[in-house]
């Protein structure tokens, strides 16, 4: 079973300031095939990035995704303030697993 | 704008049974996959299982043989029960467009299941 391991657990940053998101997979991930999901406060998550570094519609482009095999990024260049959230990575190349997200980095305002 | 709305009670006693219903509006339920995802309070994401629009279906091993979740195409709803349920059941349940293996690019709203006697 494959496992993504998310760091930092907390990210404190200042509006205005460049966000860097890990998620390492503990096998290479075929195809790039990451997501990466917002979530804020008592809302559901919304997808930001999947394919590694395809943007979902609607989403800004200050967000960004990147990375391959094992190592995946997901890059907030200017953080603004309604980008303070939970963010989850997510595998879907492994067809068997369930334990599919990553416990979450939490971006917080400094 | 597809929209998904979960509904069901939101406390359910020990031992008892789980049920929700999740309602998809402005698109199809074909040719999709649909699933149940909850987060405990304070935690992580966990799929319980999902279905294809066909009707197959597939369940996390982690519920065993406590969790249903089945389609009604003719009022283009999806639903999920959850047997013999604890307070470690106690979470946001959350229906959602795909499953875990590809991206869940539609989510509801979430509700909040506590179970308590």
């Amino acid at each position: 079973e494959i496992m993504l391991t998310q760091s930092p657990g907390t990210l404190s940053l200042s509006p205005g300031e460049r966000a860097t998101l890990s998620c390492r997979a503990s096998q290479s991930v075929s195809s790039s095939h990451i997501a990466w999901y917002q979530q804020k406060p008592g809302q559901a998550p919304r997808l930001l990035i999947y394919s590694a570094s395809s943007r979902a519609t609607g989403i800004p482009d200050r967000f960004s995704g990147s990375g391959s095999g094992t190592d995946f990024t997901l890059t907030i260049s200017r953080l603004e303030p309604e980008d303070f959230a939970v963010y989850y990575c997510q595998q879907y190349s492994f067809g068997e697993d369930w334990r599919t997200f990553g416990q979450g980095t939490k971006v917080e305002i400094k | 704008q597809v929209q998904l709305q979960e509904s069901g009670p939101g406390l359910v006693r020990p031992s008892e049974t789980l049920s929700l219903t999740c309602t998809v509006s402005g698109g199809s339920i074909s040719p999709y996959y649909w699933s149940w995802i909850r987060q405990p309070p304070g935690k992580g994401l966990e799929w319980i299982g999902y279905l294809y629009y066909t009707g197959s279906t597939y369940y996390n091993p982690s519920f065993k043989s406590r969790v249903t979740i089945s389609l009604d195409t003719s009022k283009n709803q999806f639903s999920l029960k959850l047997s013999s349920v604890t307070a470690v059941d106690t979470a946001v349940y959350y229906c959602a467009r795909g499953g875990p293996r590809g991206v869940v690019d539609y989510w509801g709203q979430g509700t909040l299941v506590t179970v308590s006697s």
